[in-house]
């Protein structure tokens, strides 16, 4: 199955700064990769994802990149902000193969100091 | 986005007590939905797949007999803590896809079990 690996595991930046967080994952089939934002005591949120077929979105601050021939891929977060604070998955799945699950990473808990 | 709601939110119990824990898509219908277990400062580990009409597939490692999962309507799956002892503390949420295709999973707020 799945086995997705990421790093680091903690990560603190001055704000304004710049945040880069990397996974590795196993499984060549998978090809959907969304990275998710976990506050304390609070459900996971989505805030960017990729599909195989690009090798990299942005969204404001957020970036993603996919490298599928080396099976990594990483968010990178521009302009740190205090609120950027908490802990960021990511996982990969297979779409188009039925209802699969996300597998996830173990996270990397970001502070952004002021 | 789409809604998906659980209760409770909190619950405590005495060792040897059943908890259910019940998860709701709220807009729209979910064959499929996964529950996830976290313990603090940890991951969300995939516990099980709750197909609704059939059976639950549950991930290696997971006990079916103490976790049971019921998925009995397209809006709404229960997971049953059975005979719960403290190491089964820990966070459980559950997470569905509004399409078999979209890729967002949208998760419910979670429910924290403490077992006394």
């Amino acid at each position: 199955g799945e086995n997705v690996e990421q790093h680091p595991s903690t990560l603190s930046v001055q704000e304004g700064d710049s945040a880069v967080i990397k996974c590795t994952y196993s499984d060549s089939a998978s090809n959907y990769f969304p990275w998710y934002k976990q506050e304390l005591g609070k459900r996971p949120q989505l805030i960017i994802d990729i599909r195989s077929n690009v090798g990299e979105k942005k969204d404001q601050r957020i970036a993603v990149t996919l490298n599928k021939t080396a099976k990594h891929f990483s968010l990178h977060i521009t302009e740190t902000q205090p609120e950027d604070s908490a802990v960021y998955f990511c996982a990969a799945s297979r779409l188009n193969s039925g209802n699969t699950p996300l597998v996830f990473g173990k996270g990397t808990r970001l502070s952004v100091i002021a | 986005g789409a809604v998906v709601s659980q209760h409770p939110s909190r619950v405590i119990c005495k060792s040897g007590t059943s908890v259910k824990i019940e998860c709701r898509s709220l807009d729209f219908q979910a064959t499929t939905m996964f529950w996830y277990r976290q313990f603090p400062k940890k991951s969300l580990m995939l516990m099980a797949t709750s197909n609704e009409g059939s059976k639950a597939t549950y991930e290696q490692g997971v006990e079916k007999d103490k976790f049971l999962i019921n998925h009995a309507s397209l809006t709404l799956s229960t997971l049953t803590v059975t005979s719960a002892h403290p190491e089964d503390s820990s966070f459980y949420i559950c997470s569905a896809r509004a399409g078999a295709n979209t890729g967002e999973l949208f998760f419910g707020e979670g429910s924290r079990l403490t077992v006394l």
